[in-house]
């Protein structure tokens, strides 16, 4: 079975400040990782993903997530975060055998203050 | 874009009625799924459906079942609704096969369902 821990629940920053979400999973076979990103009264959407290739993945807001594969690991970062950055990250897994289901973290709330 | 919607943004029903949220894709997706939300807890897997008339059971399945007759829609039933299923329900879809292939899920705006 596979598991995700997003080691921090909350995360408050000051904006422009840099940030780091962090995710740790763990899996006996090889996985695909998604970090999603949910705004207030809205459903999760995609932020980045890595399958294969580089393991430095990119979003087009200004975040990246580089796969760790000794480490099990998968951390979002931002240099420089904007008020409306605001929101619920959460990280998934999903085994490369069956690209079905997906187990996630319980999610960090990052909140960026003026 | 992929579009996922569901019936209702906001649902109050009693304890013991039963309850449907309904669920539908439009960019012709094998698998479907249905998620409960509650604050702490992450996502939770209620069920999952990777073809029409086939579902497989998440991780929280009791109190709940669900239908897919059409291959874009999918429909959760609560049979006798009560306050602990209280909670925001999430439904998303994912094509991983073929030339849709896209192994990440498509959400729907969820459904905020209150028991009382």
């Amino acid at each position: 079975a596979q598991s995700v821990t997003q080691l921090d629940s909350q995360v408050p920053v000051f904006e422009e400040a840099p940030v780091e979400l962090r995710c740790n999973y763990s899996s006996s076979v090889s996985v695909y990782l998604f970090w999603y990103v949910q705004y207030p009264n809205q459903g999760l959407q995609l932020l980045l993903k890595y399958l294969s290739g580089s393991t430095l993945v990119e979003s087009i807001n200004g975040f990246e997530a580089e796969f760790n594969k000794s480490q099990t690991s998968f951390h979002l970062r931002k240099p420089s975060v904007h008020i409306s950055d605001t929101a619920e990250y959460f990280c998934a897994v999903t085994k490369n055998t069956n690209a079905g289901k997906s187990t996630f973290g319980d999610g960090t709330t990052l909140t960026v203050k003026p | 874009d992929v579009k996922v919607t569901q019936s209702s943004r906001y649902l109050v029903k009693r304890t013991g009625e039963k309850v449907f949220l309904e669920c539908v894709q439009d960019m012709d997706h094998e698998n479907m799924f249905w998620y409960r939300q509650d604050p702490g807890l992450g996502l939770r897997l209620i069920y999952f459906s990777y073809d029409v008339k086939m579902k497989e059971k998440g991780d929280i399945p009791e109190g709940y079942s669900v239908s897919r007759e059409k291959k874009e829609r999918f429909s959760l039933i609560l049979e006798s609704a009560s306050t602990n299923q209280t909670s925001m329900y999430l439904c998303a879809s994912s094509s991983p096969s073929g030339y849709l292939l896209s192994y990440e899920q498509y959400f729907g705006p969820g459904t905020r369902l209150t028991v009382t």
